[in-house]
């Protein structure tokens, strides 16, 4: 089945403990992408991926990191984490990035940052 | 700038009853729309989408939405609204560049 799997589901911390939210994708698709959602803002996108060793910021990247080593996975890094980032995230993924094809996405993490 | 407004943040209509969700966009070009949904606890799951051609584009669970460049428009449609359609909607565009530009959500509640 084709999917995008996002882990954990929830996660609660505390400020300043260093946090990896795991992506990974099985389309073999190109495009990846990270979103947050928050209300009355819709989603918007911390950082995209091209394709493999290719990435850069979407709209909202402080405080963020991500790498893209194989094609499958794009993990989201929280170096230190504040409050200011609890959220809803999630992971999406497309053929290519100037594909008309639309995005899949992963089931989302909810991460609160005590 | 792009940009996606959906003017309606809260939504009520009773069960049977039709429905029209709003949707405005900002983009140079024709831009690539797409109507998402997402229930309580879920990812976002794809109605519909529009790239080029009939404007007025058919998606799943009977929904449709119709383009109007004129007013910069694609709102989405559906005639007979059942209790299993409340959830968050959000409407999206695209570029060549992947990045999808997302509105606010509408959020639709239906009543019995």
């Amino acid at each position: 089945e084709a999917q995008v799997t996002q882990n954990p589901r929830y996660l609660i911390t505390v400020t300043g403990k260093k946090l990896t939210v795991t992506c990974s994708q099985n389309m073999n698709h190109e495009y990846m992408s990270w979103y947050r959602q928050d209300p009355g803002l819709g989603l918007r996108q911390i950082y995209y991926s091209m394709n493999v060793e290719v990435t850069d910021k979407g709209d909202v990247p402080e405080g963020y990191k991500v790498s893209r080593k194989e094609k499958r996975n794009f993990p989201l890094i929280l170096e230190s984490p504040s409050p200011n980032q609890t959220s809803l995230y999630f992971c999406a993924s497309k053929v290519r990035g100037n594909s008309n094809q639309p995005q899949h996405f992963g089931d989302g993490t909810r991460l609160s940052i005590l | 700038a792009q940009s996606v407004t959906q003017p309606d943040i809260h939504i009520t209509v009773s069960e049977g009853a039709s429905l029209e969700l709003r949707c405005n966009y900002s983009y140079g070009a024709t831009p690539y729309l797409f109507w998402y949904v997402q229930s309580p606890g879920q990812g976002l799951q794809l109605l519909l989408k529009y790239f080029s051609g009939d404007t007025l584009v058919q998606g799943i669970k009977g929904f449709e939405a119709e383009f109007k460049r004129s007013q910069s428009s694609f709102n989405l449609r559906k005639p007979s609204v059942h209790w299993s359609d409340a959830a968050e909607y959000f409407c999206a565009s695209s570029g060549n560049t992947g990045k999808l530009i997302f509105g606010q959500g509408t959020t639709l509640q239906v009543k019995p």
